[in-house]
């Protein structure tokens, strides 16, 4: 089945202690995204990648770095997490932006104590 | 900076009742535009885009919108609503080709279906 998985689904932490959301697709895809989601904030772009090695910013990527060492992968990482990064993270990815469909993943509760 | 105002928050209608969700964007370039929805804790999934061409653009599960270059605006609409269309929807727009890469969402309007 074509999916993106993010893991962990829920995820509670300390503020200062490092920690990893992973994504994957299985779809070959060449564009990946993170994207936060805050009530009455819509979704905020985090970081983007157009293929392997290729990443940039989105419009809030302060205190947030990501890596695509490999296609399918995607992982997000918090290096010293604070509350205000407390959200919902969503991933997506797609095979070419914008003519094909962003395909996302089931989300990421994230609080950070 | 572009942005995207979706002018309501919260949508109430009754089932079978037509419904219309606004949104507006601000960009002095050709955009993309999209409507995502977001059914209750699960991702978001493509309803519908625009990219060139008809200004009135059919999606899924019998959505539509139309693109209104002057007042830039891109309203989704239904004509009959149903209890399973109660989710978030969410106005999207990308800056032309060389933009596609970033999206800008919208504040987001939860449509709610009463029976």
């Amino acid at each position: 089945e074509a999916q993106v998985t993010q893991n962990p689904r829920y995820l509670i932490t300390v503020t200062g202690k490092k920690l990893t959301v992973t994504c994957s697709q299985n779809m070959n895809h060449e564009y990946m995204s993170w994207y936060r989601q805050d009530p009455g904030l819509g979704l905020r772009q985090i970081y983007y990648s157009m293929n392997v090695e290729v990443t940039d910013k989105g419009d809030v990527p302060e205190g947030y770095k990501v890596s695509r060492k490999e296609k399918r992968n995607f992982p997000l990482i918090l290096e010293s997490p604070s509350p205000n990064q407390t959200s919902l993270y969503f991933c997506a990815s797609s095979l070419r932006v914008p003519y094909n469909e962003q395909f996302f993943g089931p989300g990421t509760r994230l609080t950070v104590l | 900076a572009q942005s995207v105002t979706q002018l309501d928050s919260q949508v109430p209608v009754f089932e079978e009742a037509p419904v219309e969700l606004r949104c507006n964007y601000s960009s002095s370039v050709s955009v993309y535009l999209f409507w995502y929805v977001q059914y209750p804790n699960q991702g978001l999934q493509l309803l519908l885009k625009y990219l060139s061409g008809s200004t009135l653009v059919k999606g899924i599960n019998g959505f539509e919108a139309e693109f209104n270059k002057s007042q830039t605006s891109f309203h989704l609409r239904k004509p009959s609503v149903h209890i399973s269309d109660t989710a978030e929807y969410f106005c999207a727009v990308s800056k032309g080709i060389q933009g596609a890469q970033k999206l800008v969402f919208g504040q987001g309007t939860r449509l709610t279906i009463n029976p």
